[in-house]
Protein backbone atom coordinates (compact mmCIF):
# COMPACT_ATOMS: atom_id res chain seq x y z
CA UNK A 1 0.00 0.00 0.00
CA UNK A 2 1.12 3.68 -0.14
CA UNK A 3 3.41 5.04 2.29
CA UNK A 4 4.73 8.47 2.94
CA UNK A 5 7.96 9.31 5.04
CA UNK A 6 9.01 13.34 5.68
CA UNK A 7 12.92 13.26 5.94
CA UNK A 8 14.87 17.01 6.92
CA UNK A 9 16.74 18.58 9.17
CA UNK A 10 15.13 18.34 12.27
CA UNK A 11 16.93 21.87 13.57
CA UNK A 12 17.18 25.10 11.90
CA UNK A 13 17.73 28.41 12.25
CA UNK A 14 16.12 31.55 12.70
CA UNK A 15 16.20 33.92 9.32
CA UNK A 16 17.03 30.32 7.14
CA UNK A 17 14.93 28.41 5.12
CA UNK A 18 13.11 25.20 6.16
CA UNK A 19 13.24 22.21 3.83
CA UNK A 20 11.65 18.98 3.68
CA UNK A 21 10.85 16.23 1.36
CA UNK A 22 8.20 13.74 1.38
CA UNK A 23 8.92 10.00 -0.30
CA UNK A 24 5.98 8.65 -1.85
CA UNK A 25 6.44 4.34 -2.01
CA UNK A 26 4.03 1.53 -2.96
CA UNK A 27 2.51 3.94 -5.61
CA UNK A 28 3.01 6.56 -8.03
CA UNK A 29 2.79 10.15 -7.01
CA UNK A 30 1.67 11.12 -10.92
CA UNK A 31 -1.93 10.48 -10.79
CA UNK A 32 -5.03 12.97 -11.45
CA UNK A 33 -7.04 11.60 -9.16
CA UNK A 34 -5.00 12.91 -5.93
CA UNK A 35 -2.71 15.73 -4.86
CA UNK A 36 -0.28 16.63 -2.16
CA UNK A 37 -0.32 18.91 0.81
CA UNK A 38 1.84 19.24 3.34
CA UNK A 39 0.33 20.29 7.14
CA UNK A 40 1.54 21.03 10.07
CA UNK A 41 0.68 20.80 14.23
CA UNK A 42 3.26 22.81 16.70
CA UNK A 43 3.33 20.85 19.99
CA UNK A 44 0.04 20.36 21.67
CA UNK A 45 -1.70 22.50 19.37
CA UNK A 46 -4.09 22.07 16.05
CA UNK A 47 -3.31 21.22 12.68
CA UNK A 48 -2.24 23.94 9.74
CA UNK A 49 -3.00 23.50 6.52
CA UNK A 50 0.32 24.76 4.76
CA UNK A 51 -0.94 24.06 0.83
CA UNK A 52 -0.96 21.38 -2.08
CA UNK A 53 0.27 20.31 -5.61
CA UNK A 54 -1.12 18.43 -8.14
CA UNK A 55 1.29 16.53 -10.50
CA UNK A 56 0.98 18.93 -13.05
CA UNK A 57 2.63 21.36 -11.14
CA UNK A 58 -0.55 23.18 -10.15
CA UNK A 59 -0.07 24.32 -6.41
CA UNK A 60 -2.55 26.68 -3.73
CA UNK A 61 -0.82 28.20 -0.38
CA UNK A 62 -2.28 28.80 2.93
CA UNK A 63 -2.34 32.80 2.15
CA UNK A 64 -0.99 33.29 6.14
CA UNK A 65 2.21 31.11 4.54
CA UNK A 66 1.89 32.33 1.01
CA UNK A 67 4.74 34.58 0.86
CA UNK A 68 7.26 32.05 2.26
CA UNK A 69 5.89 28.97 0.95
CA UNK A 70 7.21 26.76 -1.98
CA UNK A 71 5.99 23.42 -2.50
CA UNK A 72 7.23 20.81 -5.55
CA UNK A 73 6.75 17.67 -6.74
CA UNK A 74 9.46 15.67 -8.48
CA UNK A 75 7.61 12.79 -10.09
CA UNK A 76 11.23 10.56 -11.03
CA UNK A 77 11.63 10.32 -7.82
CA UNK A 78 8.49 9.98 -5.96
CA UNK A 79 8.96 12.78 -4.15
CA UNK A 80 7.29 16.21 -2.85
CA UNK A 81 9.09 18.90 -1.52
CA UNK A 82 8.87 22.33 1.24
CA UNK A 83 10.73 25.01 1.45
CA UNK A 84 9.82 27.58 4.09
CA UNK A 85 12.16 30.74 3.85
CA UNK A 86 12.72 32.86 7.23
CA UNK A 87 11.34 30.94 9.70
CA UNK A 88 11.09 32.09 13.57
CA UNK A 89 10.13 29.83 16.50
CA UNK A 90 6.26 30.30 15.48
CA UNK A 91 7.69 27.71 12.37
CA UNK A 92 8.33 24.91 15.25
CA UNK A 93 6.08 22.20 15.07
CA UNK A 94 5.74 18.35 13.22
CA UNK A 95 5.44 18.61 9.58
CA UNK A 96 3.50 16.08 7.86
CA UNK A 97 3.00 15.58 4.07
CA UNK A 98 -0.40 13.77 3.25
CA UNK A 99 -2.60 12.35 0.03
CA UNK A 100 -5.94 14.07 -0.93
CA UNK A 101 -8.34 12.14 -2.63
CA UNK A 102 -11.99 13.01 -2.90
CA UNK A 103 -11.36 15.89 -1.00
CA UNK A 104 -10.23 14.39 2.43
CA UNK A 105 -6.50 13.09 3.46
CA UNK A 106 -6.71 9.80 3.85
CA UNK A 107 -2.96 8.78 3.68
CA UNK A 108 -0.55 10.43 6.07
CA UNK A 109 3.12 10.31 6.71
CA UNK A 110 4.60 9.51 10.21
CA UNK A 111 5.46 13.23 10.62
CA UNK A 112 8.99 14.76 10.95
CA UNK A 113 9.78 17.45 14.13
CA UNK A 114 11.75 20.61 12.74
CA UNK A 115 12.84 23.01 15.93
CA UNK A 116 13.53 26.32 15.01
CA UNK A 117 16.41 27.28 17.27
CA UNK A 118 19.74 29.14 17.31
CA UNK B 1 -11.09 31.54 5.77
CA UNK B 2 -13.44 29.48 6.56
CA UNK B 3 -13.19 29.33 10.59
CA UNK B 4 -14.23 25.79 11.95
CA UNK B 5 -15.16 25.26 15.43
CA UNK B 6 -15.75 21.99 17.44
CA UNK B 7 -17.43 21.42 20.77
CA UNK B 8 -16.96 20.73 22.87
CA UNK B 9 -12.90 20.86 23.59
CA UNK B 10 -12.78 18.19 26.00
CA UNK B 11 -15.26 15.14 27.10
CA UNK B 12 -14.83 12.75 29.48
CA UNK B 13 -16.18 9.71 28.76
CA UNK B 14 -17.17 5.42 29.15
CA UNK B 15 -16.30 2.44 27.16
CA UNK B 16 -19.60 1.78 25.74
CA UNK B 17 -20.81 5.07 25.67
CA UNK B 18 -22.21 7.13 22.77
CA UNK B 19 -20.14 10.35 22.11
CA UNK B 20 -21.34 12.94 20.08
CA UNK B 21 -18.97 15.52 18.86
CA UNK B 22 -19.99 19.06 16.99
CA UNK B 23 -18.40 21.07 14.44
CA UNK B 24 -19.98 24.04 13.34
CA UNK B 25 -18.69 26.06 10.38
CA UNK B 26 -18.64 29.91 9.96
CA UNK B 27 -20.46 29.43 6.20
CA UNK B 28 -22.00 26.82 4.40
CA UNK B 29 -19.37 24.38 2.98
CA UNK B 30 -22.47 21.82 1.58
CA UNK B 31 -21.17 18.38 2.67
CA UNK B 32 -17.27 19.11 2.51
CA UNK B 33 -16.68 17.99 5.74
CA UNK B 34 -13.91 15.78 7.07
CA UNK B 35 -13.38 13.99 10.52
CA UNK B 36 -9.57 12.59 11.40
CA UNK B 37 -8.67 10.85 15.07
CA UNK B 38 -5.67 11.72 15.95
CA UNK B 39 -3.77 9.26 18.82
CA UNK B 40 -0.78 10.85 20.95
CA UNK B 41 2.40 10.84 18.97
CA UNK B 42 0.42 9.93 15.77
CA UNK B 43 -0.34 11.02 12.51
CA UNK B 44 -4.18 12.11 12.17
CA UNK B 45 -5.65 9.19 10.31
CA UNK B 46 -8.89 9.55 8.33
CA UNK B 47 -12.84 8.30 9.69
CA UNK B 48 -15.18 10.42 7.70
CA UNK B 49 -15.40 12.13 4.13
CA UNK B 50 -17.99 14.08 2.72
CA UNK B 51 -19.82 14.40 5.80
CA UNK B 52 -21.11 11.17 6.39
CA UNK B 53 -18.76 8.40 4.32
CA UNK B 54 -17.16 6.14 6.33
CA UNK B 55 -13.65 5.68 5.34
CA UNK B 56 -12.67 1.97 4.10
CA UNK B 57 -11.32 -0.01 7.63
CA UNK B 58 -13.06 2.52 10.26
CA UNK B 59 -15.13 0.45 12.33
CA UNK B 60 -19.24 1.01 12.23
CA UNK B 61 -19.48 2.14 15.59
CA UNK B 62 -18.42 5.71 13.91
CA UNK B 63 -20.82 7.70 11.84
CA UNK B 64 -20.97 11.07 10.72
CA UNK B 65 -23.83 14.03 9.78
CA UNK B 66 -24.96 16.88 9.16
CA UNK B 67 -24.64 19.75 5.71
CA UNK B 68 -24.15 23.43 5.16
CA UNK B 69 -22.68 24.40 8.73
CA UNK B 70 -23.55 22.16 11.45
CA UNK B 71 -21.65 18.37 11.58
CA UNK B 72 -22.07 16.00 13.90
CA UNK B 73 -19.10 12.94 14.65
CA UNK B 74 -20.98 9.78 16.76
CA UNK B 75 -19.63 6.99 18.26
CA UNK B 76 -22.47 4.92 18.91
CA UNK B 77 -20.60 2.72 21.72
CA UNK B 78 -17.12 3.96 22.86
CA UNK B 79 -13.86 1.38 22.66
CA UNK B 80 -10.72 2.04 24.71
CA UNK B 81 -8.88 2.47 21.74
CA UNK B 82 -11.23 5.37 20.49
CA UNK B 83 -9.76 7.77 23.74
CA UNK B 84 -7.69 9.93 21.22
CA UNK B 85 -8.21 13.69 19.66
CA UNK B 86 -10.87 14.20 16.84
CA UNK B 87 -10.40 16.87 14.53
CA UNK B 88 -13.00 17.77 11.72
CA UNK B 89 -11.53 19.66 8.07
CA UNK B 90 -13.51 21.74 5.71
CA UNK B 91 -12.66 21.02 2.07
CA UNK B 92 -15.06 23.27 0.62
CA UNK B 93 -12.74 25.73 -0.26
CA UNK B 94 -9.02 26.51 0.33
CA UNK B 95 -6.87 27.30 2.59
CA UNK B 96 -8.47 24.01 3.70
CA UNK B 97 -8.80 24.37 7.94
CA UNK B 98 -9.68 22.43 10.57
CA UNK B 99 -11.10 22.67 14.00
CA UNK B 100 -9.10 22.83 17.38
CA UNK B 101 -10.04 19.49 18.42
CA UNK B 102 -11.68 17.54 20.73
CA UNK B 103 -9.91 15.69 22.86
CA UNK B 104 -11.82 12.09 24.06
CA UNK B 105 -10.90 11.33 27.65
CA UNK B 106 -11.48 8.05 29.75
CA UNK B 107 -14.34 8.75 32.98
Amino acid sequence: QVQLQESGPGLVKPSQTLSLTCTVSGGSISSDSYYWSWIRQPAGKGLEWIGRIYTSGSTNYNPSLKSRVTISVDTAKNQLSLNLSSVTAADTAVYYCARAVSRAFDIWGQGTVVTVSS
Amino acid sequence: DIQMTQSPSSLSASVGDRVTITCRASQSISSYLNWYQQQPGKAPKLLIYGASSLQSGVPSRFSGSGSGTDFTLTISSLQPEDFATYYCQQSYTTPRTFGQGTKLEIK
